[in-house]
């Protein structure tokens, strides 16, 4: 079956960038995703890049693919209190999610 | 564009009751989803409903648990009767089918609590 791992925690310092990265097995994966979710709220959908592409920038975040190792990574740029949240990478080929356990970001002034 | 509405958002109750819960996706979206969280075994998917019709509910754990899609705009979740373990935020998300990707946009979930 399909397995995402995630680092757990990541703490940065505000305006620094946070590099979140996740691994990922299933090679006929079609897209990929990040979501965020702050407390006591549901998952947002932050953005999603297609197996074929290697890159995506959408204002301060930028996903990077490496396809043949299986790994995604996303940067977020000057990074703000509010970002402070908890960040799931997913895959899928159809209608299936699988998401990681999720990446707690602490950002500190 | 109101997003995927729950209700409740907090439901707490005893053991061997019965629990409802509700959803209303996103208009004009065709695909819906419901998934739970715990600490424990992070996000599930429970079922899938594509035009209404349950595809995949290969996800829900027992008989116990029972979903149902009358509608377009309307899903209903049910435990009966409810256990403590059944405790978890339960998330209804709503997409639109594409040819690929589905791009699952998620409700603010109902945390329940059976004691």
């Amino acid at each position: 079956g399909e397995d995402v791992e995630q680092s757990l925690f990541l703490s940065v310092r505000e305006g620094d960038s946070s590099v979140i990265n996740c691994t990922y097995t299933d090679s006929s994966s079609t897209y990929l995703y990040w979501y965020k979710q702050e407390p006591g709220a549901g998952l947002q959908l932050l953005t999603y890049i297609f197996s074929n592409m290697d890159m995506k920038q959408d204002q301060r975040l930028t996903v990077l693919l490496n396809k043949k190792d299986k790994h995604l990574s996303l940067r977020i740029a000057d990074t703000q209190t509010g970002d402070s949240a908890i960040y799931f990478c997913a895959e899928s080929n159809d209608y299936k999610l699988s998401f990681g356990a999720g990446t707690t970001v602490t950002v500190r002034a | 564009d109101a997003g995927v509405i729950q209700s409740p958002r907090h439901e707490v109750t005893e053991m061997g009751q019965e629990v409802t819960l509700r959803c209303k996706p996103i208009s004009g979206h065709n695909s819906l989803f419901w998934y739970r969280q715990t600490m424990m075994r992070g996000l599930e998917l429970l079922i899938y409903f594509n035009n209404n019709v349950p595809i995949d509910d290969s996800g829900m754990p027992e008989d116990r648990f029972s979903a149902k899609m009358p509608n377009a705009s309307f899903s209903t979740l049910k435990i009966q009767p409810s256990e403590p373990r059944d405790s978890a935020v339960y998330f209804c998300a709503s997409s639109l089918t594409r040819l690929y990707g589905y791009e699952q946009y998620f409700g603010p979930g109902t945390r329940l609590t059976v004691t």
